[in-house]
């Protein structure tokens, strides 16, 4: 696609649920992250992979959270027994390689009610 | 720990005015210093960046001013326009490893009137 595409665009959860949310990256990008953004702040980074490889987890909260991306191309971030301090707006973001800028998807806005 | 801030919080600046936003880091292994931009609902969009070997880059009306001594940054933007009204992320990584991880300012919210 033109862009990173991310689903859903909006999504609201109860407490204790599980969520899935996921991530197309510009095709043929090798290098896909996770952010997570609440509102007024900036970016915060929860993950990085290359190609299928998770590279780096360092960011993810707890273990709650986890992400995979098992072809190289779209990733799937879960969020496990959800809490209402998750809610906040997740961005994927991709790019060719490490020398190149970002380009980040429209996000997914998550409300754990 | 924050490693990057940005200031000012909030910016309002008359149309042609120069917009100034700042930001200073502390972790004198990052390398490399974008800016990103970010309209209401969209995503951040990377605007210009700069690396700590040069002290200045230009494009457009967009400039990096890089000072690596006072471990500052700052983006101006010339003859501001009431498209620019947006909100502004400084940004600094390290690239280790063969990636980008980027750790970004608070943003600074720019608001150019005509």
């Amino acid at each position: 696609g033109a862009g990173v595409s991310q689903s859903p665009r909006y999504k609201v959860t109860k407490r204790g649920q599980d969520v899935a949310l996921r991530c197309d990256p510009i095709s043929g990008h090798v290098s896909l992250y996770w952010y997570r953004q609440a509102l007024g702040q900036g970016p915060e980074f929860l993950t990085y992979f290359n190609y299928e490889a998770q590279q780096d987890k360092s960011g993810l909260p707890n273990d709650r959270f986890s992400a995979e991306r098992p072809e190289g191309s779209i990733s799937t971030l879960t969020i496990q027994r959800t809490e209402q301090r998750d809610s906040a707006m997740y961005r994927c973001a991709s790019s060719p390689d490490s020398n190149y800028g970002y380009t980040f998807g429209s996000g997914t806005r998550l409300t754990v009610v | 720990q924050q490693q990057v801030k940005q200031s000012p919080q909030s910016l309002i600046v008359q149309k042609g005015g120069i917009s100034i936003i700042n930001c200073a880091y502390e972790n004198t292994a990052f390398d490399y210093f974008p800016w990103y931009q970010q309209f209401p609902g969209k995503g951040p969009a990377l605007l210009i960046a700069i690396r700590p070997d040069v002290s200045e880059k230009k494009e457009g009306r967009f400039t990096i001013s890089f000072n690596k001594s006072a471990k500052q940054f700052s983006l101006h933007i010339m003859d501001s326009q009431p498209g620019d009204s947006a909100t502004y992320f400084c940004a600094a990584s390290k690239r280790t490893g063969g990636y980008n991880k980027l750790i970004f300012g608070a943003g600074t919210r720019l608001a150019v009137h005509p």
